[in-house]
């Protein structure tokens, strides 16, 4: 199965932004794909926060705010997840997740911290 | 609200068959905009798709799983389940049921965790 390469972590203060990225392998085309970003704290399951394919084509989670966005980086193949407006309870671990061909892959997780 | 919960045995031998269930309460399975997912995510690692069911019986499995793996329905119960045959302690892991609409996973149960060991 296609390793979508998140970094293990990522930190930054309260107030900041953050921008967590999604790697695809180089055989799958991130200007094709659907990148998906869900939000784990801990003791809970994920919880789905938005789709992003393009600027026309994109979904918010139930009660997401506005400040999670996704963009698309096509010359590093990369999807991104950005988050404005830092809070601490963003604190978390944020996943991305595509469907490459025949299965759901998720990638390994960047757990963030709010300083 | 819909809700969703799993359960089943905490811990299973290695070799045997690891079998739960999820009941859907606060809405009907019987919908045609979505499917039934069940995921799972090792202690302290990544989350991992096993595979979907919709309210018809039809499935499709992760490729990685796809041999070990039967997920059924039932809709009178409002229930699906997972049944992971040959298990191993690589299959011990927190199983996470969850509607699965294209992707958009929305509503999940809290998760189980199953420990695989003798």
């Amino acid at each position: 199965q296609p390793v979508l390469t998140q970094p293990p972590s990522s930190s930054a203060s309260p107030g900041e932004s953050a921008r967590l990225t999604c790697t695809l392998p180089s055989d799958i085309n991130v200007g094709s794909s659907n990148i998906y970003w869900y939000q784990q704290r801990p003791g809970s399951p994920p919880r789905f926060l938005l789709y992003y394919y393009s600027d026309s084509n994109k979904g918010q989670g139930s009660g997401v705010p506005s400040r999670f966005s996704g963009s698309k980086d096509a010359s590093a193949n990369t999807g991104i997840l950005l988050i404005s407006g830092l809070q601490s309870e963003d604190e978390a671990d944020y996943y991305c997740m595509i469907w490459p061909s025949n299965a759901w892959v998720f990638g390994g997780g960047t757990k963030l911290t709010v300083l | 609200q819909l809700q969703l919960q799993e359960s089943g045995p905490g811990l299973v031998k290695p070799s045997e068959s690891l079998s739960l269930t999820c009941t859907v309460s606060g809405g009907s399975m019987s919908n045609s905009d979505h499917f039934w997912a069940w995921i799972r995510q090792s202690p302290g690692k990544g989350l991992e798709w096993i595979g979907s069911i919709f309210y018809s019986g039809g499935t499709y499995y992760n490729p990685s799983l796809k041999s070990r793996v039967t997920i059924s329905v039932h809709t009178s119960k409002n229930q699906f389940s997972l049944r992971l045959t040959s298990v191993t302690a690589a299959d011990t892991a927190v199983y996470y049921c969850a509607r699965d609409t294209s992707g958009y996973y929305e509503y999940w149960g809290q998760g189980t965790l199953v420990t695989v060991s003798s």
